[in-house]
């Protein structure tokens, strides 16, 4: 079945560090692909998207290219904050069924000043 | 705009007691609505997704349910909750099955 792989916590950076946290994914078809934020006692909040291969999506400094030759997602951010710190997720929707989400699950991400 | 509303923020429950979890959209009319659960240090599991009115799938069988009694309005049951019912639960919505869903700041739900 559908699942994501996220590489385990806690990434502890300083700021102003280059940032990487690994995804990988196992679909069927072509699922689209997501990373969600989690802030201490908050809900998830979508950062950034990518719906086919090659694709690039972006927010506020955060990058993650979908590649399907690798089943890869990985997020990427140049120079990280203290404001950055928080959980970050995974998640691919099944092609076939697009309301079933899968979420890996989780890296946190500690940013020290 | 839209908006999801999730409440409680917290609840503690005796093992053996009933559950109610009230999640509202506004802003939107017919939302694909869903519930997930997030156990301690783990990713969020679907539970329940809904795409209209009284329309209920369930994603993984337990000692939960769920009702979708108005279309903007999605209630997370249990007549009887058990230890392992502990857990940070998310409602979340969409426009349609292919946008991004949208979460709410979620219940943390502790049984004793």
């Amino acid at each position: 079945g559908d699942s994501v792989t996220q590489m385990e916590g806690p990434v502890t950076l300083s700021e102003e560090a280059f940032l990487t946290i690994n995804c990988t994914y196992t679909a069927t078809g072509y699922p689209s692909l997501f990373w969600y934020v989690q802030y201490p006692g908050e809900g998830l909040q979508l950062l950034l998207k990518a719906t086919k291969a090659d694709d690039k999506g972006s927010n506020k400094g955060f990058e993650a290219t979908y590649r399907k030759e690798t089943t890869s997602f990985h997020l990427e951010k140049g120079s990280v904050q203290v404001s950055d710190s928080a959980v970050y997720f995974c998640a691919l929707s099944d092609p076939y069924n697009f309301n079933k989400f899968y979420f890996g699950s989780g890296t946190k991400l500690n940013v020290k000043p | 705009s839209q908006t999801i509303h999730q409440w409680p923020a917290t609840l503690v429950q005796p093992v053996g007691s009933p559950l109610s979890l009230e999640c509202t959209v506004e802003g939107t009319s017919n939302p694909n609505l869903y519930w997930y659960r997030q156990a301690a240090g783990r990713g969020l599991q679907l539970l329940f997704y809904s795409v209209g009115i009284g329309q209920i799938s369930s994603e993984v069988p337990q000692n939960l349910s769920a009702s979708r009694p108005q279309d903007r309005q999605f209630i997370l049951s249990s007549k009887k909750l058990l230890l392992s019912d502990s857990g940070f639960y998310l409602c979340a919505w969409s426009a349609d099955a292919r946008q991004p869903q949208h979460f709410g700041d979620g219940t943390r739900l502790s049984i004793l």
